[in-house]
């Protein structure tokens, strides 16, 4: 099992759709989570972190499921913005550094 | 705003050569990394540091050397550069803005090597 796996995509999504994208990790050890955003050919950004209790960000959700080693995002009422390649990340243990997934393309259209 | 700066944005060099990547942070951190990223592969860890002259080998450290004499500055040397080594790469550190913590990126180095 890789140690974060994303569905690659791409998601296409008309505006105003609601998209969700879901991430495992393979370290039970593992104790922070976050979505990564990278537009093409930029560095990427931190999204929004992942609690254990989930949170929001204005129209993003993230999620996150210790059980079942998952983490999830959603997005509401997807705006052509939101086209971007979304990244989850985890860490191996605590301190150490961040690994990443490969990344989830979305592609918003009109 | 913390600044995280790659020396150079696109470096071209040829096999065999001797390449230094150089990235410097303004903000005092302690945690540094490298990672290179490729096309259907995603961000792969190469090196991190988490203090001054420490260092920890990341999942793709082959063909790779670090040096951290300062802080601030965190270097990726390719002893012998290979066409395989021909890539994006970025430099992050890691630190908190308000109450997030999170990887502060340098905007990249896109190293051709022929």
């Amino acid at each position: 099992r890789k140690e974060v796996e994303q569905d690659p995509g791409p998601f296409n999504v008309p505006e105003g759709a609601t998209v969700a994208f879901n991430c495992t990790y393979s370290n039970s050890a593992s104790q922070s989570f976050f979505w990564y955003r990278q537009d093409c050919r930029k560095e990427p950004k931190l999204l929004m972190s992942v609690y254990s209790s989930g949170n929001e960000d204005g129209r993003f959700t993230a999620q996150l499921n210790r059980a079942s080693q998952y983490i999830s995002l959603l997005i509401r009422d997807s705006k052509l913005s939101d086209s971007a390649t979304y990244l989850c990340v985890v860490n191996r243990r605590a301190g150490t550094a961040l690994i990443f997934g490969k990344g989830t393309t979305l592609s918003v259209s009109s | 705003d913390v600044k995280v700066t790659q020396s150079s944005r696109y470096l071209v060099k040829r096999t065999g050569e001797k390449v230094f990547l150089e990235c410097v942070q303004d903000m005092d951190h302690e945690n540094m990394f490298w990672y290179r990223q490729d096309p259907g592969l995603g961000l792969r860890l190469i090196y991190f540091s988490y203090d001054v002259k420490m260092k920890e080998k990341g999942d793709i450290p082959e063909g790779y050397s670090v040096s951290r004499e300062k802080k601030e500055r965190f270097s990726l040397i390719l002893e012998s550069a290979s066409t395989n080594q021909t890539s994006m790469y970025l430099c992050a550190s890691r630190g908190v803005e308000g109450t997030r913590e999170k990887l502060f990126f340098g905007s990249g180095t896109q190293l051709s090597v022929l």
